[in-house]
C-alpha cells in the first residue's frame, strides 16, 4: 500500500522569500516520488522526481527536494519565490503499485 | 516538448447523457491513464490501459465507465448516463513504460460539468 500526505493545503509567501511545501509518504516498497505543478488552466507538469539515486533532487525552475527515508518525507523547496511560481503543487508516490498516488495538493500563493 | 492533448477543455452535459472525453497521448508512449479530480478533493486514479486492454482499474471505474483506443492515436473515456457527482476535472496521462521510476506526462484536463 502507498499513500502521501501534503501537510498544508495553502502556503503563502512573499516574492523573494524561501518556499517550503511539505510532503510525507507511506509505502510498503522503496518508493519513487514526484512533484508536479499545475498552473491555472494548464496540465500537470513534472517538476522533479526521486528514483533511488541521489537523495537531493534538483528540478526545473530552481526547485529541489530532499528524500529523507528516516522521516518518510520529500519536501519541496525553493530559495526565492517568483510570482510565476503561484500554482497548485502535487506530491506523488509510486511504490507497491506502479499507479501513482496523489496528495491533495498545496496551493502556493506568492505576494508581491 | 511532446504533449498529451485533451479535448474538449470544458464540457457541460445534462444528467443522464453520455459523454466522451478525448486524449491524444504522446506517440511513442505505451501506457495510458485516466485520473479525475473532484473540486477540492484529491486526484484519483481511474484506469490504466496497455496493449489495448485495461491493466488496472480503481473502485471508481465501474460499469458506467469505459475506455478505448479506437484508432491507434486517440484514447477515450466514455461515461454513460452521467450523474451530478461525475462533475470533475478529468486528466489523461501517458508514459513510455509502466515502471515506477518514470514520470508520467499529463494533459491539461477536461472539466466536466453535469447539470
Amino acid at each position: 500500500a502507498q499513500s502521501v500526505t501534503q501537510l498544508d493545503s495553502h502556503v503563502s509567501v512573499s516574492e523573494g522569500t524561501p518556499v517550503l511545501l511539505r510532503c510525507n509518504y507511506s509505502s510498503s516498497y522503496s518508493p519513487s516520488l514526484f512533484w508536479y505543478v499545475q498552473h491555472p488552466n494548464k496540465g500537470l507538469q513534472l517538476l522533479l522526481k526521486y528514483t533511488s539515486a541521489a537523495t537531493l533532487v534538483k528540478g526545473i525552475n530552481g526547485f529541489e527536494a530532499e528524500f529523507k527515508k528516516s522521516e518518510t518525507s520529500f519536501h519541496l523547496t525553493k530559495p526565492s519565490a517568483h510570482m510565476s511560481d503561484a500554482a497548485e503543487y502535487f506530491c506523488v508516490v509510486t511504490g507497491g503499485s506502479y499507479i501513482p498516488t496523489f496528495g491533495r495538493g498545496t496551493s502556493l500563493i506568492v505576494h508581491p | 516538448e511532446p504533449e498529451v492533448t485533451q479535448t474538449p477543455s470544458h464540457q457541460v452535459t445534462q444528467m443522464g447523457q453520455e459523454v466522451i472525453l478525448r486524449c491524444v497521448p504522446i506517440s511513442n508512449h505505451l501506457y495510458f491513464y485516466w485520473y479525475r479530480q473532484i473540486l477540492g478533493q484529491k486526484v484519483e486514479f481511474l484506469v490504466s490501459f496497455y496493449n489495448n486492454e485495461i491493466s488496472e482499474k480503481s473502485e471508481i471505474f465501474d460499469d458506467q465507465f469505459s475506455v478505448e483506443r479506437p484508432d491507434g492515436s486517440n484514447f477515450t473515456l466514455k461515461i454513460r448516463s452521467t450523474k451530478l457527482e461525475d462533475s470533475a476535472m478529468y486528466f489523461c496521462a501517458s508514459s513510455e513504460v509502466g515502471y515506477t521510476n518514470y514520470g508520467y506526462t499529463f494533459g491539461s484536463g477536461t472539466r466536466l460539468t453535469v447539470v
